[in-house]
């Protein structure tokens, strides 16, 4: 237990389908990520969110839209995905963007058929 | 842009056995590299680096860092069951808050 939840775990979607995966952290953190991981290849950083505001946004397709209403909740809501889009996506926090060690969520297992 | 590598990409040893995982990287205005062990979902934090030389011990893991020669090293002794998992590493710049990780060492400790 990290202190990051994730929800869903899992999450079967069709390409024209909208849902939104949501982050919670209770370790009273000022930033959050969001990473995309796929099989065989290193965590990819999606987004940034410090105090609420984004501060980086590593060229990722506007079919993932992120959302940071406070400092303790991140979401990620996804439109018109790609099969390629599959992948495991975990949520994470720091102390502040100087803060080295970050704490990763368990993921959500995304699956677009 | 920043680079991380790690080796082996996959490993299996019996119980009993001790491994060593290699990190090598590079990174513009280094700040700390760190190690995760990731089983099933969530990576966990096993150690944060930012000092060449000094080892960082926690039960039969231990790890330490050469940033003259832009790596790092992850020993595990004495390897049980509960070991297999990803092991990842990541280096931080000075600069943002990016963290890159590699893709990571894939063990297997068989009884």
């Amino acid at each position: 237990e990290t202190g990051v939840t994730q929800t869903p775990r899992h999450l079967v979607m069709g390409m024209t389908n909208k849902k939104s995966l949501k982050c919670e952290q209770h370790l009273g953190h000022n930033a959050m990520y969001w990473y995309k991981q796929s099989a065989k290849k290193p965590l990819e950083l999606m987004f940034v969110y410090s105090l609420e505001e984004r501060v980086e946004n590593n060229s990722v397709p506007s079919r993932f839209s992120p959302e940071c209403p406070n400092s303790s909740h991140l979401f990620l809501h996804l439109h018109t995905l790609q099969p390629e889009d599959s992948a495991l996506y975990l949520c994470a926090s720091s102390q502040d963007l100087s803060a080295s060690t970050q704490y990763f969520g368990p993921g959500t297992r995304l699956t677009v058929l | 842009e920043d680079k991380v590598v790690q080796s082996p990409l996959s490993l299996v040893v019996h119980e009993g056995d001790t491994v060593t995982l290699n990190c090598s990287y590079e990174v513009t205005n280094f700040r700390s590299l760190l190690w995760y062990k990731q089983e099933k979902k969530a990576p966990t934090f096993l150690f944060m680096l930012t000092s060449s030389g000094i080892e960082k011990k926690s039960g039969r893991l231990s790890s330490i860092l050469d940033k003259k020669e832009l790596f790092s090293i992850l020993n595990i002794t004495a390897t049980q069951t509960g070991d297999s998992a990803i092991y990842l590493c990541a280096v931080a710049a000075s600069s943002g808050s990016r963290l890159t990780f590699g893709e990571g060492t894939q063990l297997t400790v068989n009884p």
